[in-house]
């Protein structure tokens, strides 16, 4: 168990539709990061918080969004639904940025499995 | 920027073979994991290891920096082995992280 939590496991939703996806860091992490695993473009990188501020987008399309609460809790907004969005959506944490050591090291929750039919 | 190759693509092994999975990247190493993803999905962190050479029970890995390329090493595999390993290096920038994953070994091992 990685510490990192995220909700839903498993979400089947139509084209069109609006999810959100919830993500509880590790105790003490003050970083947040969203990737998306798809078959077609492998692991990537989605968007950094840190502390409740963004701190890099990556591969995000305009239609996701996200956020970082006080309580250091993420939530992935995905909405106008595709077929192509359909992938594992993972969460990982870290203590902060630009750390050295270990503390750079990212733990992963167990990824939301989303479906769009 | 970042290129994480890996290889081989796919594996197959009996149970109790010794295998050696490679990972080259283009980049000077600040951060290096590697991970593996059980047949549920799951993200398992292996190892963090930027240089040198470190060992978790039958997994050992080591990372040459100077040479671009990290080395992960399953000795007496078992079918729960079974899964994709992947590599991913740190890429810092503008005060953030982000890591940048290779495509990733399958592994099946049969019993």
């Amino acid at each position: 168990d990685s510490g990192v939590t995220q909700t839903p496991k498993h979400l089947i939703t139509a084209t069109g539709q609006r999810v959100t996806l919830r993500c509880s860091p590790r105790s003490g992490d003050l970083s947040v990061y969203w990737y998306q695993q798809s078959l077609d473009q492998g692991l990537q990188f989605l968007i950094h918080y840190y502390n409740g501020e963004e701190r890099a987008k990556g591969n995000i399309l305009e239609r996701f969004s996200a956020q970082q609460f006080p309580d250091l809790h993420s939530e992935l907004n995905l909405s106008s639904l595709e077929l192509g969005d359909s992938a594992l959506y993972f969460c990982a944490s870290s203590v902060a940025t630009r750390s050295g050591g270990a503390r750079d090291t990212q733990y992963f929750g167990p990824g939301t499995r989303l479906t769009v039919l | 920027g970042i290129q994480v190759e890996q290889s081989p693509p796919d594996l197959i092994l009996q149970e109790g073979a010794n295998s050696t999975l490679r990972c080259n990247f283009s980049d000077s190493v600040n951060n290096l994991q590697w991970f593996h993803q059980n047949p549920w999905g799951q993200l398992i962190n292996l190892f963090y290891i930027p240089s040198g050479t470190k060992q978790n029970g039958r997994l050992s890995a080591t990372t040459v920096a100077t040479e671009r390329y990290s080395l992960l090493y399953i000795s007496s595999s078992q079918t729960t082995d079974s899964g994709v390993y992947f590599c991913a290096q740190l890429r810092a920038e503008g005060g953030s992280e982000k890591l940048v994953f290779g495509k990733g070994t399958k592994l099946t091992v049969n019993p």
